[in-house]
């Protein structure tokens, strides 16, 4: 079963980093996500795709403070110089075949 | 700029109907595949509903399967969704969102409230 799996709650510092953490089911783990952000209030926003080679796309507008890799079965989100507006939920998503779309359980992130 | 604004949410009965609508903006809408992905009230990101470019082809989550029935209109730039026999658990923010190769989701609407209660 496709599942991701992510830590419910993450914490750091205004203006140092936090590299979050999507982790795929075994089976699962050469997939590509997508990492989206979902500040207070606010619909998500697509903050960019990260393939098993550890590329990612980012979408617009989004700041070079933002940046993924991978190894494994697992996927980063690391966010650099991190600002109060950072502090927000942040979801990855994957997908199997046949529309089969499947999101994690998102980690919250306070900036402190 | 791309644009996605829902609009149709409100309270209803359980049992009850509603439709939610997505206006669409900023891009060649019929290109492009759409979903409707919810949020339950505290709750994470689910997936609902997707529908292809052409509105040919659409898919949905088995918790919504037969009692959900998602369309578009190009000549309007607009995302429906036709939601029947609702029960309490849907209650949720209803989001619209582009749709990209995967499929993934590289825009999203702002939502809209759907209650069902008593």
């Amino acid at each position: 079963q496709l599942v991701l799996t992510q830590s419910p709650s993450a914490s750091a510092s205004l203006g140092a980093s936090v590299k979050l953490i999507c982790t795929l089911s075994s089976e699962h783990s050469n997939y590509a996500i997508a990492w989206h952000q979902q500040q207070p209030e606010k619909g998500p926003r697509f903050l960019m795709k990260v393939s098993s080679d550890g590329s990612h796309n980012k979408g617009d507008g989004i700041p070079d403070r933002f940046s993924g890799s991978s190894s494994g079965a697992e996927r980063y989100l690391t966010i650099s110089s991190l600002q109060s507006e950072d502090e927000a939920d942040y979801y990855c998503q994957t997908w199997g075949a046949g529309i089969h779309v499947v999101f994690g359980g998102g980690t919250k992130l306070t900036v402190l | 700029e791309v644009h996605l604004l829902e609009s149709g949410g409100g309270l209803v009965q359980p049992g009850g109907s509603l439709t939610l609508s997505c206006a669409a903006s900023g891009f060649p809408f019929s290109n492009y595949a759409m979903s409707w992905v919810r949020q339950a009230p505290g709750r994470g990101l689910e997936w609902v509903s997707h529908i292809s470019g052409g509105g040919g082809t659409t898919k949905y989550a088995d918790s919504v399967k037969g009692r959900f029935t998602v369309s578009r209109d190009k000549s309007k730039n607009t995302l429906f969704l036709l939601m029947n026999s609702l029960r309490v658990d849907d209650t949720a923010v209803y989001y619209c969102a582009k749709e990209i190769i995967g499929p993934s989701f590289d825009y999203w609407g702002q939502g809209t409230l759907v209650t069902v209660s008593s």
